[in-house]
């Protein structure tokens, strides 16, 4: 079975700060997604990237980055969090570039006060 | 823009069949998935029609009309543990790989 993680299932940070999360798949799958679900909104494609060190802007880039070091590895980063980034953090890969099907972490949901 | 609509909610008693519809509004549009999501967890595959037609996995069916721009989703046998929310979702080519386009999501709740 095709396993996604990521590194926290909550997380409150403050306004202003830097905030790092991670996804890691251990199916050797080439494309890896950065969403955010919020009630209402379905899911939001924020980032993806498709091999190692690339990466393309998804929807709604605005406030965010990523970082694909290794395949196994996708992170979001929030260069400085703001209220409105509250939400629930979803990650995902693909096998590879004809692929329609999409494995999902558990999310990460974050509070910023 | 991009999108597809879906009703937010949808009531069923058990055992009985339910549809729940999508139409989308999506350039370079590959196919439509379906995928489920509990409450407090990740989302999961359902199913997905690249053609036209109908495709059945089990209980569930999915159905696509590209002329129409339009799918469902069809659940039947209804189970108290079929009460998530469900997502359609758009394969769009994105460039360097495929990307889905999701809709807004319809909760179904089943009832005794």
């Amino acid at each position: 079975d095709v396993k996604v993680t990521q590194s926290s299932r909550y997380l409150v940070k403050r306004t202003g700060e830097k905030v790092f999360l991670e996804c890691v798949q251990d199916m050797d799958h080439e494309n890896m997604f950065w969403y955010r679900q919020d009630p209402g909104l379905g899911l939001r494609l924020i980032y993806f990237s498709y091999d190692v060190k690339m990466k393309e802007k998804g929807d709604i880039p605005e406030g965010y980055s990523v970082s694909r070091e290794k395949k196994e590895r996708f992170s979001l980063i929030l260069e400085s969090a703001s209220t409105n980034q509250t939400s629930m953090y979803l990650c995902a890969s693909s096998l590879s570039r004809g692929s329609y099907e999409q494995y999902f972490g558990p999310g990460t949901r974050l509070t910023v006060t | 823009g991009q999108s597809l609509e879906q009703p937010s909610e949808v009531t069923a008693v058990e055992g009985a069949i339910v549809q729940i519809n999508c139409t989308y509004q999506t350039s370079g549009f590959y196919g439509l998935s379906w995928y489920q999501q509990h409450d407090g967890g990740a989302p999961t595959f359902l199913s997905y029609n690249g053609l036209d037609g109908l495709e059945e996995t089990g209980r569930f069916s999915s159905f696509l009309s590209r002329s129409d721009s339009y799918g469902y989703l069809l659940l039947q046998e209804l189970q108290m543990k079929d009460s998530a929310s469900y997502f359609c979702a758009a394969t769009h080519y994105g460039g360097a790989t495929n990307k889905l386009i999701f809709g807004t999501g319809t909760l179904l709740a089943v009832q005794p």
